[in-house]
C-alpha cells in the first residue's frame, strides 16, 4: 500500500537532547513537509522540501533541522534549542495534481519530560 | 502573509445540517481546502474550491466565494462520526507549494 510512515508514534525525551523523527514515503511524490500541531491549534509550518537536496524554512523552523538525501525521505530534527517542543508532528506529501491535496502520515507525538 | 478565520466549535444533532465557516486574507489566490482530523489522528483531505461556487461530494459540500474571501463547508445528515476538527487551508500566497491552515472548528455531534 502506498503511504507515509512515520516513526516512532509517541517518543519522550529529556530536556537538552536532540531527538530525531523519521518520514518515508512510497508514494513517488516531489514535495514534503513537516507540520507541528499543539493542543486545540491549527497546523504550522516547519520546514518543506520540494526536490531532493533542498529544502526551505517555513514559519517555524528555529530549534528544528532536516535533510532531504532521498525522495523518499524527510527526516525531522527537533534540537535541544527548540524551547517548547512538546507537540504533535505531521509528516506530509504533495502530488502537485491541481487540487491542494497533501497527504499526511499517521504523526509522532513528542513529550519533553 | 496569509491569515484564515473559523469559528472554535460549532455543535450539531445527529442528522442536522452545519455549515462551517471560513474567512480568508491572502496575498495571491491559488484555492480554498478543507480537511478532516479526528482525536489523534491524521488530517485527511475532504475537498477544494478554486473557482466560485459550490462543490459537493456525498454528504460533504464545499463553497467558495473569492470576491468576499469566504468559503464554507456544509456537512448534511450528521453522523456521530463525523465529531472531529476541521480545518480550511490556501496555498501560499507567492505560489510556492506550501498549505497555510486555520485554527479549525472542532464539530460536536450529539445523538
Amino acid at each position: 500500500d502506498g503511504g507515509i510512515t512515520q516513526s516512532p508514534k509517541y517518543l519522550f525525551r529529556k530536556e537538552g537532547q536532540n531527538v530525531t523523527l523519521s518520514c518515508e514515503q512510497n508514494l513517488n511524490h516531489d514535495a514534503m513537509y513537516w507540520y507541528r500541531q499543539d493542543p486545540g491549534q491549527g497546523l504550522r509550518l516547519i520546514y518543506y522540501s520540494q526536490i531532493v537536496n533542498d529544502f526551505q524554512k517555513g514559519d517555524i523552523a528555529e530549534g528544528y533541522s532536516v535533510s532531504r538525501e532521498k525522495k523518499e525521505s524527510f527526516p525531522l530534527t527537533v534540537t535541544s534549542a527548540q524551547k517548547n517542543p512538546t507537540a504533535f508532528y505531521l509528516c506530509a506529501t504533495w502530488d502537485f495534481s491541481g487540487a491542494n491535496v497533501l497527504t499526511f502520515g499517521a504523526g509522532s507525538r513528542l513529550t519533553v519530560l | 502573509g496569509q491569515s484564515l478565520e473559523q469559528p472554535s466549535e460549532v455543535t450539531a444533532v445527529e442528522g442536522a445540517i452545519v455549515q462551517i465557516n471560513c474567512t480568508y486574507q491572502t496575498s495571491g489566490f491559488y484555492g480554498l481546502s478543507w480537511y478532516q482530523q479526528h482525536d489523534g489522528g491524521a488530517p485527511t483531505f475532504l475537498s477544494y474550491n478554486a473557482l466560485d461556487g459550490l462543490e459537493e461530494t456525498g454528504r460533504f459540500s464545499s463553497f467558495l466565494s473569492r470576491s468576499d474571501s469566504y468559503g464554507y463547508l456544509l456537512l448534511q445528515e450528521l453522523q456521530m462520526k463525523d465529531s472531529a476538527s476541521y480545518f480550511c487551508a490556501v496555498r501560499d500566497g507567492t505560489g510556492f507549494q506550501k498549505l497555510v491552515f486555520g485554527t479549525g472548528t472542532r464539530l460536536l455531534v450529539s445523538p
